[in-house]
């Protein structure tokens, strides 16, 4: 099992490209979430999923949209990238979903910076 | 939301030393996790613990759900336990974890 994957690791953009971070799971987990981490602020939740095609808001969800179209992918969007968006991306999952998140896996981080 | 607080802030020790860390949180839980982030970035589940004692290890944990607490014992330590410890919390039938701001440890040899 390969567990959480994220890519890319790094990536620089310009303020108002858009892209996408991408996050594949291989242990069949029904819950998968994105979270930013900045300096000082620990992890904020950005979206989570419960299953395929069920998404929702987390405490930072402003300037990102996200999709899950399969149990195994859960991409995070920035639309119009801008500089308060420069931070570390995790993507994580968990098998168990409904009575609360299970033990939750992490992937190794993508590191986005927006100029 | 539920407010999690780690302490301390910032911990520095010699190798071989015992330490304990703290997180405290402001409602029922029913969901309790400790991670450890090592100095590359790695985020590692170290334990699952909504209720009660659990040790993996020179590692032990307890969480008293009552008195909205718990504690992060680590004995012996070694250089390779340090990193950021955070403590995350949820509440029942809520998917979203909330993370405490973490505990950053030093292990000098």
């Amino acid at each position: 099992n390969a567990g959480v994957t994220q890519t890319p690791k790094f990536q620089v953009l310009k303020t108002g490209q858009s892209m996408t971070l991408q996050c594949a799971q291989d242990m069949n987990h029904e819950y998968m979430s994105w979270y930013r981490q900045d300096p000082g602020m620990g992890l904020r939740l950005i979206h989570y999923s419960v299953g395929a095609g069920i998404t929702d808001q987390g405490e930072v969800p402003n300037g990102y949209n996200v999709s899950r179209s399969t149990t195994e992918d859960f991409p995070l969007r920035l639309l119009s990238a801008a500089p308060s968006q420069t931070s570390v991306y995790f993507c994580a999952s968990s098998l168990e979903s409904g009575l609360g998140t299970g033990e939750l896996f992490f992937g190794e981080g993508s590191r986005l910076t927006v100029l | 939301g539920i407010q999690v607080e780690q302490s301390p802030p910032d911990l520095i020790l010699q190798e071989g030393a015992n330490s304990t860390l703290r997180c405290n949180f402001s409602d029922s839980v029913n969901n309790l996790q400790w991670f450890h982030q090592n100095p590359w970035g790695q985020l590692i589940n170290l334990f699952y613990i909504p209720s009660g004692t659990k040790q993996n290890g020179r590692l032990s944990a307890t969480t008293v759900a009552t008195e909205r607490y718990s504690l992060l014992y680590i004995s012996s330590s070694q250089t390779t336990d340090s990193g950021v410890y955070f403590c995350a919390v949820g509440n029942f039938g809520n998917e979203k974890l909330t993370f405490g701001t973490g505990t950053r440890l030093t292990i000098i040899p």
